[in-house]
C-alpha cells in the first residue's frame, strides 16, 4: 500500500527555521516525483514545488522560489520542505503529494497525498 | 501562470440531485486537467484525471468532461458523503488549482 506519512504539527516563532518531512512507503521512492502543496487557513490549494528523489532534480513555483527549499534523502525514502526564516504568513497546512509518473514527467496528477503538517508561526 | 477559474464557489443541493461544477483555463491545456475532493479536515483525494478518467475505486456517479479551456465535473446523484470542497487542477504547465467549490446538502 502506497503511503506518505508526514511529520507532526509545528508551532514556531517568526524568524525561526523549520524542516518538515514526508516519508514514502509501499512503492519505489526514487521513481516518482514528490511535491508540496500549501493550504492557508480557510483557503485553496497552492502548488509549491516538486523533487525527483532519484537524482534530486527540483522545480519550484515562481511564487515559492527562494522562499523554501525542497530536498530528499533517498536512503530513508523521505522528502523535506524547509524554511530558513519563518513568517507569520507561512502559517498553513502543508501536504506532500506523489506525482503519478516518474522520469521526465513531473507534470502529472497527484495520486497520493500525505495527511498534512500544520505549521503555525506566531510570536 | 495558467489561471483556473472555477464556478460556482459554493452550492447547495438536495440528495439525489445532479451537481455540475465548471472550470475554465486561461489558455489551452488540452486534457491536462484533474479534479480533487477535499472533505473537511482531510487531505484532498484524486477523483478524475486527464479531464475524464475516473481514478480507481471512485464511484461512477462522479464524471468529468472537456478539453482545451472549458471543463465540467458532474455528480450524477448527490449523496450525503459527497459533502466536500472540489478543486480542479491543470498540469499543462506548472500546476495550478482552481479556487474550489464547496458542496453542501440543502
Amino acid at each position: 500500500e502506497v503511503q506518505l506519512v508526514q511529520s507532526g504539527a509545528e508551532v514556531k516563532k517568526p524568524g525561526e527555521s523549520l524542516k518538515i518531512s514526508c516519508k514514502g512507503s509501499g512503492y519505489s521512492f526514487t521513481s516518482y516525483w514528490i511535491g508540496w502543496v500549501r493550504q492557508m487557513p480557510g483557503k485553496g490549494l497552492e502548488w509549491m514545488g516538486i523533487i525527483y528523489p532519484g537524482d534530486s532534480d527540483t522545480r519550484y513555483s515562481p511564487s515559492f522560489q527562494g522562499q523554501v527549499t525542497i530536498s530528499a534523502d533517498k536512503s530513508i525514502s523521505t522528502a523535506y520542505l524547509q524554511w530558513s526564516s519563518l513568517k507569520a504568513s507561512d502559517t498553513a497546512m502543508y501536504y506532500c503529494v506523489r506525482a503519478n509518473c516518474g522520469g521526465d514527467c513531473y507534470l502529472s496528477p497527484f495520486d497520493y497525498w500525505g495527511q498534512g503538517t500544520l505549521v503555525t508561526v506566531s510570536s | 501562470d495558467i489561471q483556473m477559474t472555477q464556478s460556482p464557489s459554493s452550492l447547495s443541493a438536495s440528495v439525489g440531485d445532479r451537481v455540475t461544477i465548471t472550470c475554465q483555463a486561461s489558455q489551452d491545456i488540452s486534457n491536462y486537467l484533474n479534479w480533487y475532493q477535499q472533505k473537511p479536515g482531510k487531505a484532498p483525494k484524486l477523483l478524475i484525471y486527464d479531464a475524464s478518467n475516473l481514478e480507481t475505486g471512485v464511484p461512477s456517479r462522479f464524471s468529468g468532461s472537456g478539453s482545451g479551456t472549458d471543463f465540467t465535473f458532474t455528480i450524477s446523484s448527490l449523496q450525503p458523503e459527497d459533502i466536500a470542497t472540489y478543486y480542479c487542477q491543470q498540469y499543462d504547465n506548472l500546476p495550478t488549482f482552481g479556487g474550489g467549490t464547496k458542496v453542501e446538502i440543502k
